[in-house]
C-alpha cells in the first residue's frame, strides 16, 4: 500500500543551523510533493510545491529537493529562527488525484 | 481577512448527540474540503466537493454528512457521535479540484472532543 514517512520525533536544532527534513514514500508515483507548515492549534499552510521533472525548488531561506529515484524529498531551512519552530508536513499527489499527506515532523529551532 | 473559515473551533458534546460544523471560504474556490486530523496528526481526506457537487467521499460512516449550499460554503454534519470522532477537523478549499498541482489552503480546524 502506499506509504508516506516522515520522522515522528522533534527535530531540535540550534538558532542559525540549518534544518534539514526528510519525507520518503513507499508505493506511490507522485507527480508533485509539496510541503506545508503547521503551528499548534492551526490549520496547515502552503509553503512550496515541486514538480516530479524537477530536482530543486527554493524560496528565501527554503530549499526542497524531489530524488524520484529514491523517492525521497528533502526539504532545508537555512539560518534558521526559532520562529521556524512547528509541524512541517509533506504531501503527495498524483496528476488528477487528490493530495496525501505525511505525518509530519516537529521542528524546534532553540535560541 | 480570513479566507477560509469555520465555526465552532472547539465543540465538546456527549456521546450520540449530532452536531454541525460550518465551513464558509472567501477565495472564489471553486473546491472545498473536510480533512481529519486524529491524535498522530495525520491529514486525512473526508470529503471533496466541485461547484457544490460531490467527487469525493472517503470511506467516513454515514453519520457523517456533507452539505453545500453554494460554492463558497461546505457545512460538515455528523449524526450520532463517537467517542472515535473526536479529532480536529479542517475545512480547506483550492481553486481546482484534482487538477495538477493545486495547494490547497486549510482553516483553523475545529476541535471536536466526544465525551
Amino acid at each position: 500500500s502506499q506509504k508516506i514517512e516522515q520522522n515522528s520525533e522533534a527535530l531540535n536544532i540550534q538558532e542559525g543551523k540549518t534544518a534539514t527534513l526528510t519525507c520518503n514514500y513507499t508505493n506511490y508515483s507522485p507527480a508533485y510533493l509539496q510541503w506545508y507548515r503547521q503551528d499548534p492549534g492551526r490549520g496547515p499552510v502552503f509553503l512550496l510545491l515541486i514538480r516530479e521533472n524537477e530536482k530543486e525548488k527554493r524560496k528565501e531561506r527554503l530549499k526542497v529537493t524531489f530524488d524520484t529515484t529514491l523517492k525521497q524529498s528533502l526539504f532545508h531551512i537555512t539560518a534558521s529562527q526559532p520562529a521556524d519552530s512547528a509541524t512541517y508536513l509533506c504531501a503527495l499527489q498524483k496528476a488528477g488525484n487528490m493530495l496525501t499527506f505525511g505525518g509530519g515532523t516537529r521542528l524546534m529551532v532553540k535560541p | 481577512d480570513t479566507a477560509v473559515s469555520q465555526t465552532p473551533k472547539y465543540l465538546v458534546t456527549q456521546m450520540g448527540n449530532d452536531k454541525s460544523i460550518k465551513c464558509e471560504q472567501n477565495l472564489g474556490h471553486d473546491t472545498m474540503y473536510w480533512y481529519k486530523q486524529d491524535s498522530k496528526k495525520f491529514l486525512k481526506i473526508m470529503f471533496s466537493y466541485n461547484n457544490k457537487e460531490l467527487i469525493i467521499n472517503e470511506t467516513v460512516p454515514n453519520r457523517f454528512s456533507p452539505k453545500s449550499p453554494d460554492k463558497a460554503h461546505l457545512n460538515l454534519h455528523i449524526n450520532s457521535l463517537e467517542l472515535g470522532d473526536s479529532a480536529v477537523y479542517f475545512c480547506a478549499s483550492s481553486q481546482e479540484s484534482l487538477s495538477s498541482g493545486n495547494t490547497i489552503y486549510f482553516g483553523e480546524g475545529s476541535w471536536l472532543t466526544v465525551v
